[in-house]
């Protein structure tokens, strides 16, 4: 099983930009990168999901580098609910989450 | 739909009583799974299933039993409850493709417990 590096946690403000970066060395040439998001109390949430290359969707882009070791998550123009814990996931249906990264959006 | 549902959202337990946690999804998914989920931590698979009759162990499954008789159910069993069993759990479930892996998990409200 991949493991995931990512920062424990980040400070932003509202209106701007956050970029979270996953490191995956180990990552399978099947395995696929996934994003989840968790708020307090909750079960995770599904983000979004790629293979290579870059991915869109109506919350989030996901940015996947030829060699597929990294991968960053981008939330345009963030606001005060999106503080939440973000986790990468590499792999198949077995994945492991790791601690995750903590956003914290301030007004 | 109802998407995945757990049953009871809170549970206080002796040390040593047993119980079971519910979970079901009705998404005719094939893949589920448990997880628990300690304070400040990340989520760590117990067990899962890939279909009615196949189970297999996860990261942390010490402790814990399941069984999936159905598509729709994935039951899970505390037989000898202990404080290191104390944490939240969360079901989830999910339709697999195959290669590459892919599909994403649709997660329950989660179940916490505490055993004393």
């Amino acid at each position: 099983l991949a493991k995931t590096t990512q920062p424990i946690s980040m400070d932003s403000y509202e209106g701007q930009e956050v970029n979270i970066t996953c490191s995956h060395n180990n990552i399978a040439t099947n395995d696929y990168i996934t994003w989840y998001q968790q708020f307090p109390s909750q079960g995770p949430r599904f983000i979004i999901q790629g293979y290579k290359t870059k991915v869109t969707n109506e919350v989030a882009s996901l940015f996947i580098p030829a060699d597929r070791k990294s991968s960053t998550l981008s939330l345009p123009r963030v606001s005060l609910s999106d503080t939440a814990v973000y986790y990468c996931l590499v792999g198949g249906f077995k994945t492991i989450f790791g601690a995750g990264t903590r956003l914290f959006v301030k007004a | 739909n109802a998407g995945v549902t757990q049953t009871p959202k809170f549970r206080i337990l002796k040390i040593g009583q047993s119980m079971t946690l519910q979970c079901a999804q009705d998404m005719n998914h094939n893949y589920m799974y448990w997880y628990r989920q300690d304070p400040g931590m990340g989520l760590k698979l117990i067990y899962y299933s890939v279909g009615a009759g196949i189970t297999d162990k996860g990261e942390v499954p010490n402790g814990y039993n399941v069984s999936r008789s159905t598509t729709e159910d994935f039951p899970l069993r505390l037989e000898l409850a202990a404080p290191s069993q104390t944490s939240v759990y969360f079901c989830a479930s999910s339709l697999q493709r195959t290669t590459p892996w892919g599909g994403e998990q649709f997660f329950g409200p989660g179940t916490r417990l505490t055993v004393l």
